[in-house]
């Protein structure tokens, strides 16, 4: 079963517009991590933000910031101001402190378009 | 820092040869990964490692074999390689002892199977 969707395949959007990435998430566990990863055009995977489940507090770090409701089990990101440069495919993944491996489960991937 | 090398980068085969993807960290974590990348699908864990010596099955684990002898290394093997392989493949590794360690990645191996 999938445990982490994220329903939105491309976003596009114009330079300066602000967009949302959602992230929903499926766990049984009390103790859980969620994280945020991008994927620019070059291919390589970077990590951008972890939260933990005992953490609702939301976070801001630049243009980006990141909105954690338990009550709705979602994790959503939202870039502001948008720039070229946040063109890629942005992954939201699920670790469960019951997997004592550090295993994720990432979900399909979110594509964001941003043009001049 | 080189953190997480992945050789090759690109490949292509044709299908029945074999072939090993290596990985190698100098961040001297516990904990590796192999994934592979498909359009639409995510990333699909094959493979890990908790640990020089041991391995375990992921996710999409058939037709792969994985090999941990030394900490910092961790193979993946194709034995007959098969058009559904066609895909990116991803190592990751991350410190281990908690679920909440990031997983950093290589660049990814670009592998086609004809």
């Amino acid at each position: 079963a999938q445990k982490v969707t994220q329903a939105q395949t491309e976003i596009s959007v114009v330079e300066k517009e602000d967009v949302t990435l959602d992230c929903v998430y499926e766990t049984r566990d009390t103790t859980y991590y969620l994280f945020w990863y991008k994927q620019p055009p070059s291919g390589e995977l970077v990590f951008l933000i972890r939260r933990n489940s005992f953490d609702e507090q939301n976070e801001i770090s630049g243009r980006y910031s990141w909105n954690f409701q338990k009550s709705t089990s979602s994790f959503n990101f939202t870039i502001t101001a948008s720039q070229v440069v946040d063109s890629a495919v942005y992954f939201c993944a699920l670790s469960e402190a019951s997997d004592s491996w550090g295993k994720f489960q990432f979900g399909a991937g979110t594509q964001v378009v941003v043009t001049p | 820092n080189a953190g997480v090398t992945q050789t090759p980068k690109f490949r292509v085969l044709k299908t029945g040869q074999s072939m090993t993807l290596l990985c190698a960290q100098d961040m001297n974590h516990e904990y590796m990964y192999w994934y592979r990348q498909d359009p639409g699908m995510g990333l699909r864990l094959i493979h890990y490692s908790v640990g020089e010596g041991t391995t375990a099955k992921g996710e999409v684990p058939d037709g792969y074999n994985v090999s941990r002898l030394k900490k910092q290394n961790f193979l993946l093997g194709l034995e007959s390689a098969a058009p559904s392989q066609t895909s990116v493949y991803f190592c990751a590794s991350s410190l281990g002892t908690l679920s909440n360690q990031p997983q950093h990645f290589g660049d990814g191996t670009r592998l086609s199977i004809l």
